[in-house]
């Protein structure tokens, strides 16, 4: 069954770094999302992606956040200049259709612990 | 606006049943489910989307009450592997993003 893939398993970095976080989501997918889960809390919405472009993203997703889709393949989050808080787990995940009526599945998700 | 989950935490034996609910103070117009094991990502289970509209997988079933703003999870004969944290999420419309509640953990003892 075709699955969403994310690297690395495990991040740490130094507080002030920028972080670049990696997925592949499921090739047939169009549309593409990252959530956060800080330990123990919820999962977090942060921003979902289509054609190039950021559908719609939470507050939490500030300037210091971005996305890309640097190939046919890739979608990225990169953080710049980490901070403590930023310590958390962060799930990729994709649909084929927008909405919230289609599934999404989501990635084994990323480990970020800055230090 | 975050959906609200009840109870927080519910342990059972091995063969119990437990209904895990999921309100919203705004309209609904969908709501998934899905249960994250501990380390692991969350695993999508089911979606609701109409009012009424009830949905099953094996012994896990869920109903939607659109009027109620409102989805119940049902867990019956519950077994070791149903151990976990389970999550709605709500879905604001077109968009696709899923805003989830704080989740339900489950625990099944043998």
């Amino acid at each position: 069954e075709p699955e969403v893939t994310q690297t690395p398993s495990h991040q740490v970095t130094q507080m002030g770094q920028e972080v670049i976080l990696r997925c592949v989501p499921i090739s047939n997918h169009l549309y593409f999302y990252w959530y956060r889960q800080i330990l123990g809390q919820k999962v977090e919405f942060l921003v979902s992606f289509y054609n190039n472009e950021i559908s719609e993203k939470s507050e939490i997703f500030d300037d210091q956040f971005s996305v890309e889709r640097p190939d046919g393949s890739n979608f990225t989050l990169k953080i710049r200049s980490t901070k403590l808080e930023d310590s958390a787990m962060y799930f990729c995940a994709s649909s084929y259709i927008v909405g919230s009526n289609q599934p999404q599945h989501f990635g084994d998700g990323t480990r970020l612990s800055i230090l | 606006q975050q959906p609200v989950q009840s109870p927080q935490a519910v342990i059972l034996r091995e063969g119990e049943d437990a209904v895990i609910n999921c309100s919203s103070s705004k309209a609904l117009y969908s709501v998934h489910w899905y249960r994250q094991k501990h380390g692991e990502a969350p695993v999508f289970l089911m979606i609701l989307l109409k009012g009424g509209e009830q949905k099953g997988h094996d012994k896990i079933s869920a109903s939607f009450n659109e009027k109620k703003q409102q989805s119940s999870l049902y867990l019956t004969a519950s077994q070791l592997s149903y151990s976990g944290t389970y999550f709605c999420g709500t879905g604001g419309g077109s968009q696709g993003n899923l805003i989830f509640g704080k989740g339900t953990k489950l625990s099944v003892k043998p």
